[in-house]
């Protein structure tokens, strides 16, 4: 089973719309989570982190269910600029070797 | 700005040749890189985790006489594509972090990427 699990999509959404992504992550030991943004070409940035009582950040906002283990990203009021794929990375922590795992990203493209 | 620099970014080569890529972190000391590959539409894969001045631990199915690691100081890390063939062919990307940066966060601070092409 993969550490981290995202669904690719793509999502083809117009202008304004909201839209949700969701990932899951097998490790219960997992410490951090965060949603990097990467671009066609470009190297991932980072998007947001994702804090346990949920994070909002202008348009875009994080969760995170540890019950679940899933991590979800929404995007109201959708921008062109917002095409993109996005990232969803978990971080093991240090008493574990401190591995990073990312997920497949899952792609936007939003739509005139 | 960014904050790790990876040069160079685009790199073409005759098959059989090496290639040597270079990840600095620009205003902080990196404790710790990162290497991964990534092929077109798909994410990214550790390749290799590089702690300075110890030998970087490869990910399992990469091959660590044919990736060739060296974190000799604290802003500097390399990786050599030893004998390049086109299936090497690939986005080759760092990462960094250090007590200043992604000490506390966690974050992970990448380099630009070097897209290699071997003919």
């Amino acid at each position: 089973r993969k550490e981290v699990e995202q669904d690719p999509g793509p999502f083809n959404v117009p202008e304004g719309a909201t839209v949700a992504f969701n990932c899951t992550y097998s490790n219960s030991a997992s410490q951090s989570f965060f949603w990097y943004r990467q671009d066609c070409r470009k190297e991932p940035k980072l998007l947001m982190s994702v804090y346990s009582s949920g994070n909002e950040d202008g348009r875009f906002t994080a969760q995170l269910n540890r019950a679940s283990q899933y991590i979800s990203l929404l995007i109201r009021d959708s921008k062109l600029s917002d095409s993109a794929t996005y990232l969803c990375v978990v971080n093991i922590g240090p008493n574990t070797g401190n591995q990073f795992y990312f997920g497949t990203g899952t792609s936007l493209t939003v739509i005139p | 700005g960014a904050v790790v620099s990876q040069h160079p970014s685009w790199v073409i080569c005759k098959s059989g040749t090496s290639v040597k890529i270079e990840c600095r972190s620009l205003d902080f000391q990196a404790t710790t890189m990162f290497w991964y590959r990534q092929f077109p539409k798909q994410s990214l894969m550790l390749m290799a985790t590089s702690n300075e001045g110890s030998k970087a631990t490869y990910e399992q199915g990469v091959e660590k006489d044919k990736f060739l690691i060296n974190h000799a100081s604290l802003t500097l890390s390399t990786l050599t594509v030893t004998s390049a063939h086109p299936e090497d062919s690939s986005f080759y990307i760092c990462s960094a972090r250090g007590r200043k940066r992604g000490g506390i966060t966690g974050e992970l601070f990448f380099g630009e990427g070097s897209r290699l092409t071997v003919l």
